[in-house]
């Protein structure tokens, strides 16, 4: 299996702009994470789906985060407008059916918003 | 909900000695315990875990303990090698629920 797939690996765009993250979980996990990882506030959980269906974005930060899942295959992170203060690495996880497995996660996309 | 606290949040140890990293959870539903290790500018990377039916688990150099009855859980690294140097998280779950991951710890290796 090739794993969580991220992309894009690293972003730079300019404040105000819409940014788009992408995610392609393992085949078979059907629970997807949306993490955020910065120096000050380290992992943070932004939202989670399971079986496609949103569960808990009590993580996401405000009104200009949105995430979706279509299907079992693919996920979306979308920040619109951006700001600075939203550079940070962006994991996506995922984890099979059951209640005692970890979770995998993607590379990361590395967001500068300048 | 759950609450994990991890110390120290940095340690530095020479090479070939051990090193301990602690973590305390408030859930005592919590059964499932993995630890993540995370090289710099890479993922965060499974590398041990530990259910709660068990108290002892061990993978070569490193092994994780669990006590339930105080609600903690520690990873132990012995014969410490450079490439041991790393940010270290432990996670706890409770059945269905989200892993709740405690503040990371910064471990150095020092050769």
């Amino acid at each position: 299996d090739a794993g969580v797939i991220q992309s894009p690996r690293h972003e730079v765009t300019e404040m105000g702009q819409e940014v788009t993250l992408r995610c392609k979980p393992i085949s078979g996990h059907n629970s997807l994470f949306w993490y955020r990882q910065t120096m000050m506030r380290g992992l943070e959980l932004l939202i989670y789906f399971n079986n496609n269906v949103p569960i808990d974005d009590s993580g996401m930060p405000e009104d200009r985060f949105s995430a979706k899942m279509p299907n079992a295959s693919f996920s979306t992170l979308k920040i619109q407008p951006s700001e600075p203060r939203d550079s940070a690495v962006y994991f996506c996880a995922s984890s099979p059916p059951g209640h005692n497995y970890g979770y995998t996660f993607g590379s990361g996309t590395r967001l500068t918003v300048v | 909900g759950e609450n994990v606290e991890q110390h120290p949040s940095t340690l530095s140890v020479q090479e070939g000695d051990s090193a301990v990293i602690k973590c305390t959870y408030s859930d005592s539903a919590s059964n499932y315990f993995p630890w993540y290790k995370q090289e710099l500018g890479k993922r965060p990377q499974l590398i041990i875990d530990i259910r709660s039916n068990v108290g002892e688990k061990k993978d070569q150099r490193i092994a994780v303990t669990l006590n339930k009855t105080a609600k903690h859980f520690s990873l132990h690294i012995t014969e410490t090698q450079p490439e041991d140097s790393a940010v270290y998280f432990c996670a706890a779950k409770s059945g269905a629920q989200k892993l709740v991951f405690g503040q990371g710890t910064r471990l150095t290796i020092n050769p």
